[in-house]
Protein backbone atom coordinates (compact mmCIF):
# COMPACT_ATOMS: atom_id res chain seq x y z
CA UNK A 1 0.00 0.00 0.00
CA UNK A 2 1.89 3.26 -1.30
CA UNK A 3 -0.42 5.82 0.79
CA UNK A 4 0.17 9.11 -0.31
CA UNK A 5 2.82 9.52 -3.17
CA UNK A 6 4.00 13.08 -4.34
CA UNK A 7 6.12 13.47 -7.50
CA UNK A 8 8.69 15.11 -7.88
CA UNK A 9 11.01 14.74 -4.70
CA UNK A 10 12.99 17.77 -6.06
CA UNK A 11 12.68 20.47 -8.03
CA UNK A 12 14.53 24.15 -9.19
CA UNK A 13 13.07 26.56 -10.97
CA UNK A 14 13.71 29.51 -12.40
CA UNK A 15 11.60 33.11 -11.28
CA UNK A 16 8.53 33.36 -13.60
CA UNK A 17 8.66 29.41 -14.80
CA UNK A 18 5.53 27.43 -14.10
CA UNK A 19 5.20 23.92 -12.80
CA UNK A 20 2.45 21.32 -11.28
CA UNK A 21 2.93 19.06 -8.46
CA UNK A 22 1.39 15.93 -8.33
CA UNK A 23 -0.46 13.98 -5.62
CA UNK A 24 -1.61 10.39 -5.83
CA UNK A 25 -3.41 8.57 -2.92
CA UNK A 26 -4.67 4.69 -2.60
CA UNK A 27 -6.65 5.02 0.13
CA UNK A 28 -10.23 6.29 -1.40
CA UNK A 29 -9.68 9.23 0.83
CA UNK A 30 -12.14 12.21 0.22
CA UNK A 31 -10.57 14.99 1.28
CA UNK A 32 -7.14 15.95 0.10
CA UNK A 33 -4.43 19.00 0.96
CA UNK A 34 -1.98 21.03 0.13
CA UNK A 35 0.77 22.25 2.76
CA UNK A 36 4.06 24.18 3.03
CA UNK A 37 6.48 23.99 4.95
CA UNK A 38 9.12 27.07 6.43
CA UNK A 39 11.58 27.17 8.80
CA UNK A 40 9.87 28.06 12.16
CA UNK A 41 6.53 27.88 10.79
CA UNK A 42 5.45 24.49 10.78
CA UNK A 43 2.92 23.71 8.09
CA UNK A 44 0.28 25.87 6.52
CA UNK A 45 -2.57 24.97 4.57
CA UNK A 46 -2.75 26.07 0.86
CA UNK A 47 -5.02 24.52 -0.46
CA UNK A 48 -7.67 21.58 0.15
CA UNK A 49 -10.64 19.53 -1.63
CA UNK A 50 -13.43 18.02 0.16
CA UNK A 51 -14.32 15.26 -3.20
CA UNK A 52 -13.94 14.68 -6.69
CA UNK A 53 -14.45 17.88 -7.96
CA UNK A 54 -14.16 20.36 -5.50
CA UNK A 55 -11.02 23.21 -4.28
CA UNK A 56 -11.31 25.29 -1.46
CA UNK A 57 -8.66 27.65 -0.15
CA UNK A 58 -7.03 27.21 2.57
CA UNK A 59 -4.52 29.66 4.82
CA UNK A 60 -2.20 30.67 2.13
CA UNK A 61 -3.47 30.48 -1.35
CA UNK A 62 -1.87 33.35 -3.20
CA UNK A 63 0.13 32.41 -6.05
CA UNK A 64 -1.03 28.84 -6.22
CA UNK A 65 -3.92 26.94 -8.07
CA UNK A 66 -4.95 23.01 -7.68
CA UNK A 67 -7.42 20.83 -9.59
CA UNK A 68 -9.00 17.43 -8.27
CA UNK A 69 -10.29 16.33 -11.28
CA UNK A 70 -10.02 12.41 -10.40
CA UNK A 71 -10.59 11.42 -6.62
CA UNK A 72 -7.64 9.76 -6.27
CA UNK A 73 -5.17 13.04 -7.34
CA UNK A 74 -4.36 15.91 -6.50
CA UNK A 75 -2.88 18.80 -8.42
CA UNK A 76 -0.90 21.79 -7.19
CA UNK A 77 -0.01 24.52 -9.42
CA UNK A 78 2.13 27.52 -9.84
CA UNK A 79 2.02 29.61 -12.70
CA UNK A 80 4.56 31.79 -12.58
CA UNK A 81 7.17 31.14 -9.65
CA UNK A 82 8.84 33.36 -7.21
CA UNK A 83 11.56 33.20 -4.53
CA UNK A 84 8.94 33.39 -2.03
CA UNK A 85 7.85 30.18 -3.02
CA UNK A 86 10.87 28.05 -2.29
CA UNK A 87 9.61 26.22 0.97
CA UNK A 88 8.60 21.95 0.91
CA UNK A 89 5.20 20.91 0.09
CA UNK A 90 3.69 18.35 1.62
CA UNK A 91 0.38 16.52 0.60
CA UNK A 92 -1.54 14.69 2.72
CA UNK A 93 -5.26 12.72 2.86
CA UNK A 94 -7.98 11.66 4.77
CA UNK A 95 -11.03 10.16 4.88
CA UNK A 96 -13.00 12.78 6.24
CA UNK A 97 -12.50 16.25 8.49
CA UNK A 98 -11.64 16.35 12.32
CA UNK A 99 -9.14 12.83 11.86
CA UNK A 100 -5.94 11.94 11.10
CA UNK A 101 -4.03 13.05 8.02
CA UNK A 102 -1.71 11.05 6.10
CA UNK A 103 1.12 13.07 4.63
CA UNK A 104 3.34 12.09 1.77
CA UNK A 105 7.19 12.45 1.52
CA UNK A 106 7.63 15.84 0.41
CA UNK A 107 8.87 17.86 -2.72
CA UNK A 108 11.54 20.40 -1.95
CA UNK A 109 10.97 22.86 -4.43
CA UNK A 110 13.38 25.95 -4.53
CA UNK A 111 13.06 29.20 -6.94
CA UNK A 112 16.05 30.99 -7.82
CA UNK B 1 -6.60 33.94 13.92
CA UNK B 2 -5.96 30.51 16.05
CA UNK B 3 -3.17 29.62 16.85
CA UNK B 4 -1.27 26.44 18.26
CA UNK B 5 2.05 27.21 20.46
CA UNK B 6 4.80 25.30 21.88
CA UNK B 7 6.15 26.17 24.83
CA UNK B 8 9.80 25.01 23.52
CA UNK B 9 11.40 25.03 20.27
CA UNK B 10 13.84 22.57 21.39
CA UNK B 11 14.46 20.13 24.20
CA UNK B 12 16.71 17.49 24.62
CA UNK B 13 16.44 14.32 27.04
CA UNK B 14 18.86 11.73 28.35
CA UNK B 15 17.97 7.98 26.83
CA UNK B 16 15.98 6.16 29.11
CA UNK B 17 14.43 9.35 30.23
CA UNK B 18 10.63 10.31 29.79
CA UNK B 19 9.79 13.44 27.49
CA UNK B 20 7.32 16.13 27.68
CA UNK B 21 6.33 18.19 24.94
CA UNK B 22 3.67 20.77 25.16
CA UNK B 23 1.56 22.46 23.45
CA UNK B 24 -0.88 25.69 23.82
CA UNK B 25 -3.91 26.25 21.60
CA UNK B 26 -6.25 29.34 21.45
CA UNK B 27 -9.76 27.77 19.89
CA UNK B 28 -12.01 26.47 22.45
CA UNK B 29 -14.35 25.09 19.63
CA UNK B 30 -11.20 22.56 18.58
CA UNK B 31 -12.03 19.45 19.52
CA UNK B 32 -9.69 16.85 17.27
CA UNK B 33 -6.28 17.18 18.72
CA UNK B 34 -3.61 15.52 17.30
CA UNK B 35 0.23 14.74 17.55
CA UNK B 36 2.91 13.96 14.28
CA UNK B 37 6.62 12.89 14.46
CA UNK B 38 8.64 14.38 11.46
CA UNK B 39 12.23 12.85 10.73
CA UNK B 40 14.81 15.30 8.87
CA UNK B 41 13.91 14.26 5.26
CA UNK B 42 10.27 12.69 5.75
CA UNK B 43 6.85 13.88 5.82
CA UNK B 44 5.02 14.04 9.08
CA UNK B 45 3.78 10.97 10.89
CA UNK B 46 0.66 10.08 13.43
CA UNK B 47 1.91 9.68 17.16
CA UNK B 48 -1.43 9.87 18.74
CA UNK B 49 -4.66 11.69 18.68
CA UNK B 50 -7.41 12.48 21.25
CA UNK B 51 -10.82 13.96 21.29
CA UNK B 52 -12.22 16.90 23.86
CA UNK B 53 -14.44 14.60 25.31
CA UNK B 54 -11.33 12.69 26.72
CA UNK B 55 -8.63 14.02 29.00
CA UNK B 56 -5.83 11.27 28.41
CA UNK B 57 -5.00 8.85 25.47
CA UNK B 58 -2.58 6.35 25.66
CA UNK B 59 -0.70 4.30 23.09
CA UNK B 60 2.57 2.54 22.84
CA UNK B 61 5.40 4.35 25.05
CA UNK B 62 3.46 7.66 24.32
CA UNK B 63 0.87 9.56 25.83
CA UNK B 64 -1.39 12.44 25.36
CA UNK B 65 -3.06 14.45 28.01
CA UNK B 66 -5.32 17.08 27.09
CA UNK B 67 -6.53 19.82 29.62
CA UNK B 68 -9.50 22.07 28.17
CA UNK B 69 -9.59 24.45 31.11
CA UNK B 70 -6.05 26.21 30.16
CA UNK B 71 -6.46 25.13 26.46
CA UNK B 72 -3.13 22.78 26.83
CA UNK B 73 -2.24 19.84 25.39
CA UNK B 74 1.05 17.60 26.41
CA UNK B 75 2.69 14.52 24.81
CA UNK B 76 4.45 12.21 27.06
CA UNK B 77 7.18 10.18 25.72
CA UNK B 78 8.10 7.49 28.36
CA UNK B 79 12.10 5.77 27.69
CA UNK B 80 12.88 7.81 25.00
CA UNK B 81 15.06 6.36 23.03
CA UNK B 82 17.54 7.89 20.12
CA UNK B 83 15.03 7.48 17.62
CA UNK B 84 12.75 9.31 18.86
CA UNK B 85 14.56 12.39 18.03
CA UNK B 86 12.86 14.04 15.40
CA UNK B 87 10.25 17.39 15.42
CA UNK B 88 7.37 16.64 16.92
CA UNK B 89 3.93 18.77 16.02
CA UNK B 90 0.62 19.33 17.76
CA UNK B 91 -1.97 20.34 15.44
CA UNK B 92 -5.84 21.12 16.17
CA UNK B 93 -8.84 20.98 14.10
CA UNK B 94 -12.99 21.94 14.68
CA UNK B 95 -16.08 22.91 12.63
CA UNK B 96 -15.24 26.54 12.87
CA UNK B 97 -14.11 28.99 10.44
CA UNK B 98 -10.53 29.14 11.23
CA UNK B 99 -10.15 25.62 10.76
CA UNK B 100 -13.09 24.31 8.89
CA UNK B 101 -12.57 20.58 10.43
CA UNK B 102 -8.46 20.95 8.44
CA UNK B 103 -5.27 20.53 11.04
CA UNK B 104 -3.93 23.76 12.09
CA UNK B 105 -0.08 22.64 12.90
CA UNK B 106 1.83 24.32 15.65
CA UNK B 107 5.23 25.29 14.62
CA UNK B 108 7.19 22.24 16.51
CA UNK B 109 9.71 20.75 18.95
CA UNK B 110 12.69 19.23 18.09
CA UNK B 111 13.78 16.89 20.44
CA UNK B 112 17.38 15.85 20.80
CA UNK B 113 17.59 12.23 22.52
CA UNK B 114 21.34 12.20 23.86
CA UNK B 115 23.37 8.58 24.29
Amino acid sequence: NAGVTQTPKFRVLKTGQSMTLLCAQDMNHEYMYWYRQDPGMGLRLIHYSVGEGTTAKGEVPDGYNVSRLKKQNFLLGLESAAPSQTSVYFCASSPRQNTEAFFGQGTRLTVV
Amino acid sequence: GESVGLHLPTLSVQEGDNSIINCAYSNSASDYFIWYKQESGKGPQFIIDIRSNMDKRQGQRVTVLLNKTVKHLSLQIAATQPGDSAVYFCAESGNYGGSQGNLIFGKGTKLSVKP
